[in-house]
């Protein structure tokens, strides 16, 4: 159980345009959604928090316009990369919580590699 | 801030060696501990945890002892297997308002060799 898919798993895209990353909570409602993105050899760094129904929570120094987050029903959030950039290439990760009594436990999704070129 | 520091990798152990990838963490309050294991083309997952000072997680032979006094949380296993390739990433929770954050450290690849 607790399974979360992401799609696409890779994606390429053209400078200027934009893409979007579904995370699903596959058998399970997700009152709350993490994104992560994680640069190689380096740590995964949260980039917002989402509840369902609410707008994001963004982490400071992550641009709320570029990197817009949907969180649209208990087993749906989005993120989508708005006018990507090459600096925006990475791996991006999402997690879903249950917000039942051990709602510190993250269930991860497998990720998404974006390339930007 | 909240920051966790764990060894470099990768580590390169044979077949039924003994294994410890050093965690140790800075925080405020009082976390909750976790090591989460990603396996090659896969999502992370939670291989244990340990809530409070002194508590001990364990799960498929792995441990690890929650440091109050030297805020750390090592892991271990005295036998790896090949199938524990992998990278493992220490980290810690900061509980509020019904969910918590995660904090991670950088991972570490794990590579057993049979």
């Amino acid at each position: 159980g607790a399974v979360v898919s992401q799609h696409p798993s890779w994606v390429i895209c053209k400078s200027g345009t934009s893409v979007k990353i579904e995370c699903r909570s596959l058998d399970f409602q997700a009152t709350t959604m993490f994104w992560y993105r994680q640069f190689p050899k380096q740590s995964l760094m949260l980039m917002a928090t989402s509840n369902e129904g609410s707008k994001a929570t963004y982490e400071q120094g992550v641009e709320k316009d570029k990197f817009l987050i949907n969180h649209a029903s208990l087993t749906l959030s989005t993120l989508t990369v708005t006018s990507a950039h090459p600096e925006d290439s990475s791996f991006y990760i999402c997690s879903a919580t249950t917000g039942e009594l051990d709602s510190y436990e993250q269930y991860f999704g497998p990720g998404t590699r974006l390339t930007v070129t | 801030g909240d920051s966790v520091t764990q060894m470099e990798g990768p580590v390169t152990l044979s077949e039924e060696a003994f294994l410890t990838i050093n965690c140790t963490y800075t925080a405020t309050g009082y976390p909750s501990l976790f090591w989460y294991v990603q396996y090659p083309g896969e999502g992370l997952q939670l291989l244990l945890k340990a809530t409070k000072a002194d508590d001990k997680g364990s799960n498929k032979g792995f441990e690890a002892t929650y440091r109050k006094e030297t805020t750390s949380f090592h892991l271990e296993k005295g036998s790896v297997q090949v199938s524990d390739s992998a990278v493992y990433f220490c980290a810690l929770s900061d509980q509020g308002s019904g969910y918590s954050t995660l904090t991670f450290g950088k991972g570490t690849m794990l590579l057993v060799s049979p």
